[in-house]
């Protein structure tokens, strides 16, 4: 399961907290993102880049952020204005263009005491 | 944006039936449609996917169909087996504004009973 790595796979916050989520690819893939999957839900795009120094929201990326700074990394920060960030982060990766397979990382469950 | 909806949300078959998943997405532009199966506690994994030139595309067991005057695509599973047992999501890659994203329907767990 290399390719694309998450850490750490179980983290737990106090409410009012930021924390960091890593995502870590050496699939030399050009695009990554970020999803959010809630219990008997789907998955939902929180953030998302094609280039390095460059990201664009998802359709819930309020209260998130993140940086580009290495082709390979792809951290996002759930901040203290998430309202509900308790769920199951799964960051992806592909090279950029219309027909390309995402990789998804093994996740990383978040909770809020 | 796009939007895609998944049906049924749970679906339980004998092992041996078969399995079918239907979705529907509302960008007519929208031109790529791949699935993915997410066993308990793992990451989502890509079984297949279709392109919208094409209209069946089968590996092996399973199977896809795309109408696109409907705007609707279905997952066609034959010969369950107890390892099919898992989550299944289907998504759409919208119209040339989309970039790279792709829009996930809600997600079906199948349940295959041995």
């Amino acid at each position: 399961d290399g390719g694309i790595t998450q850490s750490p796979k179980y983290l737990f916050r106090k409410e009012g907290q930021n924390v960091t989520l890593s995502c870590e690819q050496n699939l030399n893939h050009d695009a990554m993102y970020w999803y959010r999957q809630d219990p008997g839900q789907g998955l939902r795009l929180i953030y998302y880049s094609q280039i390095v120094n460059d990201f664009q929201k998802g359709d819930i990326a309020e209260g998130y952020s993140v940086s580009r700074e290495k082709k390979e990394s792809f951290p996002l920060t759930v901040t203290s204005a998430q309202k509900n960030p308790t769920a199951f982060y799964l960051c992806a990766s592909s090279f950029v263009g219309p027909y390309n397979e995402q990789f998804f990382g093994p996740g990383t469950r978040l909770t809020v005491l | 944006g796009e939007n895609v909806e998944q049906h049924p949300s749970t679906l339980s078959v004998q092992e041996g039936d078969s399995a079918v998943i239907k979705c529907t997405y509302s960008d007519s532009a929208s031109n790529y449609f791949p699935w993915y199966k997410q066993e308990l506690g793992k990451r989502p994994q890509l079984i297949i996917d279709i392109r919208s030139n094409v209209g069946e595309k089968k590996d092996q067991r399973i199977a896809v169909t795309l109408n696109k005057t409907a705007k609707h695509f279905s997952l066609h599973i034959t010969e369950t087996q107890p390892e099919d047992s898992a989550v299944y999501f289907c998504a759409a890659r919208g119209g040339n504004n989309a970039g790279n994203m792709l829009t996930f329907g809600g997600g079906t767990r199948l349940m295959v009973k041995p």
